[in-house]
């Protein structure tokens, strides 16, 4: 399966700034995913990114807010833009191929704490 | 709708097993999957059944699938003290995950 390597792991930010975390993959990925976890809470995914085009967003969230790059099939950036003390969160990076039955493969995390 | 529920905690002794639950409502579901959480870190990917089985066995990994009322089930076997962890179900909905709420594993001695 694909290793992924994500940064920062960790970061305390000031409200009203913004943060850009990314993703790199060791091998060509036709899936990846940008999800949030919430302290104590499951995995909501944000957006689907997609190679060479705007991101897919789930409901309740916006380019404005978390843009997202995908220049290419191994690296994509998820930006948290304006942060307020709510953004402070776990965000991972998740990848697949598409098949399924492999299951998709999820980065460390960035462990984000805007104060 | 797409929620994916699980009880939040379940506490057992080291040695004995365990069965974690999991409901769907989802039926339309290609593949669902079990990933463990351990504190502080990524999601591991323990398991996953396609939606045509009604079980899979890994070694001490045992799933459960019944389709007819949206249940899944992970029980290991010879439950350890590292097996302590968050369990999350996830269903396949397209190309995304549904995640369920989570269960918080506790093994103790």
């Amino acid at each position: 399966s694909a290793v992924i390597s994500q940064k920062p792991s960790r970061d305390i930010c000031q409200r009203g700034t913004s943060l850009t975390i990314q993703c790199q993959v060791d091998s060509q990925v036709t899936m990846m995913f940008w999800y949030r976890q919430q302290p104590g809470q499951s995995l909501t995914l944000i957006a689907t990114a997609n190679q060479g085009s705007e991101a897919t967003y789930e409901s309740g969230f916006v380019i404005d807010k978390f843009p997202i790059s995908r220049p290419n099939l191994t690296f994509s950036t998820l930006t948290v833009s304006n942060m307020s003390p709510e953004d402070s969160s776990i965000y991972l990076c998740s990848v697949g191929d598409g098949r399924g039955q492999e299951g998709y493969t999820f980065g460390s995390g960035t462990r984000l704490t805007v104060v | 709708g797409e929620d994916v529920e699980q009880s939040l905690f379940l506490s057992v002794r080291e040695g004995d097993s365990s069965v974690i639950n999991c409901t769907y409502t989802d039926s339309s579901s290609t593949y669902l999957y079990w990933y463990k959480q351990e504190p502080g870190a990524g999601l591991q990917l323990l398991t996953y059944i396609f939606s045509n089985m009604d079980m899979k066995q890994d070694q001490r990994l045992t799933v459960l699938l019944n389709k007819k009322d949206k249940h899944l089930s992970l029980r290991i076997a010879d439950t350890q003290t590292g097996d302590s962890a968050i369990y999350f179900c996830a269903e396949r909905n397209t190309d995304k995950l549904i995640f369920g709420t989570g269960t918080r594993l506790q093994v103790f001695p």
